[in-house]
Formats: C-alpha cells, structure tokens, sequence
C-alpha cells in the first residue's frame, strides 16, 4: 500500500503478557518514529529510528519497552509484562528525510491491557 | 514547565468565525514547528509547518514568535469541517525528537 501500515489494529493483553506492534513504513522512508497516545492526551515521543540506527528512545517509559528496525524498513515495538497503564494507541510514524519534516502516521495500533 | 502547551479548549465557533490557537515551548533551541489536525480517532495529518517569517496557506495563517517562545494558527471563514483537534509540534533535544502538545480542540457549530 501507499501508506504507513500498522498491525494488528486491536490487541487485546492481559496484565503480564508480552505484546509486540508492528510497523510498516512508506518505501524508500529513512525516518520511523514510535508514538503512545492515550485517549483525550496528544502523542507522546516513544523513539526513533534513521534507518537501522535507534538515535533517540528517551520517550520508552521503562525498559519493558523495546523497540528494533533491523533492516531499515519494518519496525517493531515490544511491551514486555505488559501493566493497566500500558493501556493506548500506539502510532507510527515514517517520514521521507531524516527527522524534522513531515510525518505520515499509520492508523495506530489500540493496546487494552486488562 | 511542560515542553510543549496548549489550551485543550474546546473552541466552539459559529461557521464564519475566525479563530485562533497559541502554543508555547521551552526549548529555545528548537527549530522546527508544524501544526497537525487529528480527526475523531483518527491519526494526526500535517496541516502546515511554520517559518520564521510566518506563512498562509488559503485560510489558513502560521506565525513564529521566537522571542516569546509561541506559535499560533490562525482560521478565517471557519468551516463545519474544520471541526477537529489541532497539535502544535516542535522538535525537542534531537532532529527526530518530535514533541507533541495535547492538542487544542475546535468545534464548528452550523
């Protein structure tokens, strides 16, 4: 497709388990950002990625949160012992260059953790 | 103080009205800014970026106070669609650090 791809588009976790988001960027897309947005609240900065390379993960609220780009196209992001708080849309986003320029945002995956 | 701040709002605006959103930051070493809309659970679309020296695109005009540290949006000739929540962005301590504010929300009212 055309756009910023995200799967699955619901997931539902219990309290403990282990979840993992995926990404698929626009083609030929150097940047990838992670972004959590809970509802009512604007998307909070998670990570970023320039190609393979993780220059930014300040936002990962706790090391339970992992996220990789291995080959420099599909993203994943990994909640370990996923918590109540977990709970969010987490979104996507790929942009053309590398960082201060227009974002294309997928769908957004929406994580209830019960 | 929060890096990035909005009034959440909301707006509510007759068709017509012109109004106007602020948004102030703290960094003062950032350089870039954008407004994005985000619809009803939807995801957040580029509506401009904004330059030094101000831009207009159709209804739409951008302007950057550095000294004060705010950008602001303004709408003329409000239309039922422009109804949504406008984010303020502007990039934080790193060229991909992307900070969101919590959004100022519009509602158009016919």
């Amino acid at each position: 497709g055309a756009g910023v791809s995200q799967s699955p588009r619901y997931k539902v976790a219990k309290r403990g388990q282990d979840v993992a988001l995926r990404c698929d960027p626009i083609s030929g897309h150097v940047s990838l950002f992670w972004y959590q947005q809970a509802l009512g609240q604007g998307p909070e900065f998670l990570t970023y990625f320039q190609n393979e390379a993780q220059l930014d993960k300040s936002g990962l609220p706790s090391d339970r949160f992992f996220a990789e780009r291995p080959e420099g196209s599909v993203s994943t992001l990994k909640i370990q012992r996923t918590q109540q708080e977990d709970s969010a849309v987490y979104l996507c986003a790929s942009s053309r260059g590398q960082g201060n320029e227009k974002l294309f945002f997928g769908s957004g995956t929406q994580l209830s953790v019960l | 103080r929060k890096e990035v701040e909005q009034d959440p709002g909301p707006f509510n605006v007759p068709e017509g009205a012109t109004v106007a959103f602020n948004c102030t930051y703290s960094n003062s070493a950032s350089q870039s800014f954008f407004w994005y809309r985000q619809d009803c659970r939807k995801e957040p679309k580029l509506l401009m970026s904004v330059y030094s020296s101000g831009n207009e695109d159709g209804r739409f005009t951008a302007q950057l106070n550095r000294a004060s540290q705010y950008i602001s949006l303004l709408i003329r000739d409000s239309k039922l669609s422009d109804s949504a929540t406008y984010l303020c962005v502007v990039n934080g301590r790193s060229q991909g650090n992307l900070i969101f504010g919590k959004g100022t929300k519009l509602s158009v009212k016919p």
